[in-house]
């Protein structure tokens, strides 16, 4: 069974449309993130939640927005898609314990490619 | 900004052991020192982490020197499948920890 996964892999669409990446995790964790690569590699964290609450907010547009239904999903929506926002997209998931060291596991990525 | 530094690329042979350094010059007391790698196209995997004492796994070793300002991640047995790059982070881990990734070293395993 996939410990993280996420759809749709690829993602194809015209500026200005509205989009949204779906990630799931079944093992159970608190804390679930989303990271943008972009076109020179850079990894950069752009949310972080737990247990449904948004904790880290990394100056991303507001066209950018989570939603977190459950503490096992947290979706990506993005309004009034831009060039740059052309990138691959990575949902991670961790138990965020206090006190004591974290593991993050991450899913395969949406490519997203905004034309 | 990234809290580490590393060579942006290694060659390794295969079947030979793959030793990637790592400075963290003003690591805090309360930070682990985290190894993640990244094959091509997918996601980041983690590999190991670490305090203050070496660490092994099934995957590799991890060793911290003694003042905590650089680390060596070791593959023992380096294969083609560990071509990727390879990602040295500090951070506090817990409800604290939040992993920032910088270049990484581009490990390329060669026969």
């Amino acid at each position: 069974d996939t410990a993280v996964s996420q759809t749709p892999k690829y993602l194809v669409t015209q500026m200005g449309n509205d989009k949204s990446i779906k990630c799931e995790q079944n093992l159970g964790h608190d804390t679930m993130y989303w990271y943008k690569q972009d076109s020179k590699k850079f990894l950069k964290i752009m949310f972080s939640y737990n247990n449904k609450e948004l904790i880290i907010n990394e100056t991303v547009p507001n066209r950018f927005s989570p939603k977190s239904p459950d503490k096992a999903h947290l979706n990506l929506h993005i309004n009034s898609l831009e060039l740059g926002d052309s990138a691959v997209y990575f949902c991670a998931s961790s138990p965020r314990l206090a006190g004591s060291s974290d593991t993050q596991y991450f899913g395969p990525g949406t490519r997203l490619t905004v034309l | 900004d990234a809290k580490t530094t590393q060579p942006p690329s290694m060659d390794c042979a295969e079947g030979r052991a793959a030793n990637l350094p790592c400075n963290h010059s003003t690591i805090s007391g309360n930070e682990y020192v985290y190894w993640y790698r990244q094959i091509h196209s997918q996601g980041p995997q983690y590999i190991i982490h670490g305090l203050k004492n070496n660490e092994t796994n099934e995957m590799a070793s991890l060793i911290i020197t003694e003042d905590r300002k650089s680390s060596t991640l070791i593959l023992p047995h380096a294969t083609l499948r560990d071509t990727a790059v390879y990602y040295c982070i500090v951070s506090p881990g817990g409800s604290q920890g939040n992993l920032i990734f910088g270049k990484g070293t581009k490990l390329s395993v060669k026969p």
